[in-house]
């Protein structure tokens, strides 16, 4: 079945660094994904629509400066968490639309520290 | 407001009984679409069933079936024969508007699920 890798898995870096996080459609042409964040054991806050070829549409509170949302081809979208800061330590995760009607695939997910 | 609600923060179950998640939605959408996924303690979201607003018949697969009660706007996630690989986050989540509308999916916040011998 369709499958959509993140990586890295798990990154930590030091406050101050910019940090990229992929997300591919391995097995199909995604123009639609959506950018996730969880804290733990808290529930998926959605960050950002990131569609393929414009400019990505950020939730309400989510500073698009910070959290740079590319999605440069059909396969790709990345998100890069810019000058990271401690409170940006969280696990984010991805998600595609397939090609079929209505399917929405996960990424495994990356999970930032920034010490 | 909150679109999806998962009243119980915990469960626990026994192996091989049955076990049913609460969750309640609300939306004024005709078309909607309703998603229960599976997060294990690695992190990834594992779909389990989705439910759409104009089927008639609840969803099944396999061991996971969705009371879908949409008068009341529930939509509860059953899981029969419970296993002990079933000890997970569980997460109800709605799509509003069509199927190919591109929406993201808001989620509920879950429902630790414990199964124990």
């Amino acid at each position: 079945g369709a499958v959509v890798s993140q990586h890295p898995s798990r990154v930590i870096c030091k406050s101050g660094t910019s940090v990229k996080i992929e997300c591919r459609s391995l097995d199909f042409q995604a123009t639609t994904m959506f950018w996730y964040r969880q804290f733990p054991k808290k529930s998926l806050m959605l960050m950002a629509t990131s569609n393929e070829g414009s400019k990505a549409t950020y939730e309400q509170g989510v500073e698009k400066d910070k959290f740079l949302i590319n999605h440069a081809s059909l396969t790709l979208s990345t998100l890069t968490v810019t000058s990271a800061h401690p409170e940006d330590s969280s696990f984010y995760i991805c998600s595609a639309r397939g090609q079929k009607s209505g399917e929405l695939f996960f990424g495994e997910g990356s999970r930032l520290t920034v010490l | 407001a909150q679109k999806i609600t998962q009243t119980q923060p915990g469960m626990f179950v026994q192996e091989k009984e049955a076990v049913t998640l609460d969750c309640t939605y609300d939306t004024s959408d005709q078309s909607y679409g309703l998603f229960w996924y599976k997060q294990p303690s690695s992190g990834e979201m594992i779909f389990l069933i989705y439910q759409g607003s104009y089927d008639e018949q609840n969803a099944t697969e396999g061991r996971y079936s969705l009371n879908f009660q949409k008068a009341r706007k529930s939509a509860n996630l059953v899981i029969s024969a419970s296993q002990l690989g079933d000890s997970a986050m569980y997460f109800c989540a709605m799509r509003e508007g069509p199927r190919d509308s591109g929406y993201a999916l808001n989620f509920g916040k879950g429902t630790s699920l414990l199964v124990t011998p």
